[in-house]
């Protein structure tokens, strides 16, 4: 089965900071990688799909890049209400087979 | 406008038989290219996906857990039904349903969740 690594499992980061979390799968996945935002107590949503697509009504600042084995998710300008854990997703297209990363917190410096 | 709802007990003990109902609208599950997934995530924990269903009745599972999982639909109703056998306390988690995006491997709406709690 596919393994996504990502780092760090941690972040501490201040309004304004430019912040990468990266995505690494154990084999190549081409684009099938998908990235979510997930605040406590909420269920996760969609922030990047196809691995660099925006979905539809999240902000520009949110951006996605790679693919084969390694990932970033990109905010190139912190808000407040970015403060959240981090999720990467890989899928298999058949047998159907889904992944999530171990998540990384990014935390209010 | 697509919404998801889960349902079902917030107990359950050791051994017993989980049952969750997700009931969901704004979307057809007998449409072409629909399917709706089962997501848990432990306390404090990842996200670890269980299981789908597609609008051609066709089912997948979690590897590690296929022997105790079954997942079913009810069309007309506009749910999608799992069941967990053989209950552990390492299954205490907050049980998501989500569509999955028509053609894609993207989980596009989720409902909020419902916290299950495997205690005696």
């Amino acid at each position: 089965a596919i393994q996504l690594t990502q780092s760090p499992s941690s972040l501490s980061a201040s309004v304004g900071d430019r912040v990468t979390i990266t995505c690494r799968a154990s084999q190549g996945i081409s684009s099938a990688l998908a990235w979510y935002q997930q605040k406590p107590g909420k269920a996760p949503k969609l922030l990047i799909y196809d691995a660099s697509s925006l979905e539809s009504g999240v902000p520009s600042r949110f951006s996605g890049s790679g693919s084969g084995t390694d990932f970033t998710l990109t905010i190139s300008s912190l808000q407040p209400e970015d403060f959240a854990t981090y999720y990467c997703q890989q899928f298999n297209s058949y047998p159907p087979m889904y992944t999530f990363g171990q998540g990384t917190k990014l935390e209010i410096k | 406008q697509v919404t998801l709802r889960e349902s079902g007990p917030a107990l359950v003990k050791p051994t017993q038989t989980l049952t969750l109902t997700c009931t969901f609208s704004g979307f057809s599950l007998s449409t072409s290219g629909m399917c709706v997934s089962w997501i848990r995530q432990p306390p404090g924990k990842a996200l670890e996906w269980l299981a789908l269903i597609d609008w051609d009745d066709d089912k997948y599972y979690s590897t590690s857990l296929k022997t105790r999982l079954t997942i079913s639909k009810d069309t007309s109703k506009n749910q999608v039904v799992l069941t967990m056998t053989n209950m552990d306390p390492v299954d205490t988690a907050t049980y998501y349903c989500a569509r999955l995006r028509s053609n894609s491997g993207t989980f596009d709406y989720w409902g909020q969740g419902t916290l299950v709690t495997v205690s005696s």
